[in-house]
């Protein structure tokens, strides 16, 4: 059955304090990992897609990278502004639909 | 203009009571899909249609009904609503590729 786990639940940093979320997978056959951020009271919004193993994505201070069982967003000098939760999610090679994870709670403080 | 739309934004009911929430978007994906999100959870699937005649059930669709009325337009039904059904609602659509476009959802409490 295909899965997927993120840690920590949560995390406070301080501003400019980098760090990496994780996100391990179960799946049959990896068609796309995806990640998402999402403001509270807000639908998640998309940000990166990756698609086979030591793949890389950024965008501003973030950085996705992709193994075979897991996938790190990397934040670089984080500002208040990146305060949001994180999702991570998988979609198989059946292309059917695609599984959440619990997602990262990230509290950047100023 | 949002490119998923979902009404409404906020609703309050009561237990018991039949209530539709509707969805509409403008990216021209044939694929939709309806999640609840709680507190902890994540987001659970409750059901996703591929075109206008397909309806699939996700992992929690016990309780829950759909209808593709268009291309554009997918609704989930609660048909006798209970207070464990209090949760947020999302609606998304997606390319074959998977990426997903999320409305900006539905927050209902059933009392």
């Amino acid at each position: 059955e295909d899965q997927v786990t993120q840690s920590p639940e949560a995390l406070r940093l301080q501003e400019g304090e980098s760090s990496s979320l994780n996100c391990s997978y179960t799946v049959s056959g990896l068609r796309g990992l995806f990640w998402y951020r999402q403001d509270p009271g807000k639908g998640p919004e998309f940000l990166f897609t990756l698609y086979s193993a030591g793949e890389e994505k950024e965008k501003e201070r973030l950085k996705a990278t992709l193994t075979k069982k897991e996938s790190f967003l990397h934040i670089t000098a984080p500002k208040p502004e990146d305060s949001a939760t994180y999702l991570c999610a998988v979609q198989d090679s059946s292309a059917s639909k695609i599984i959440f994870g619990s997602g990262t709670r990230l509290s950047i403080r100023p | 203009d949002a490119d998923v739309t979902q009404t409404p934004r906020n609703r309050i009911t009561k237990t018991g009571k039949r209530i539709m929430l509707e969805c509409s978007q403008t990216k021209g994906h044939d694929r939709m899909y309806w999640y609840r999100q709680d507190p902890g959870l994540g987001l659970r699937l409750i059901y996703y249609s591929f075109d206008v005649k397909d309806i699939n059930k996700g992992e929690i669709s016990d309780g829950y009904s759909v209808s593709r009325q268009a291309q554009a337009k997918f609704s989930l039904s609660l048909e006798s609503a209970i207070p464990n059904q209090t949760a947020l609602y999302f609606c998304a659509t997606s390319d074959r590729q998977g990426g997903y476009t999320f409305g900006s959802g539905t927050r209902l409490t059933v009392v």
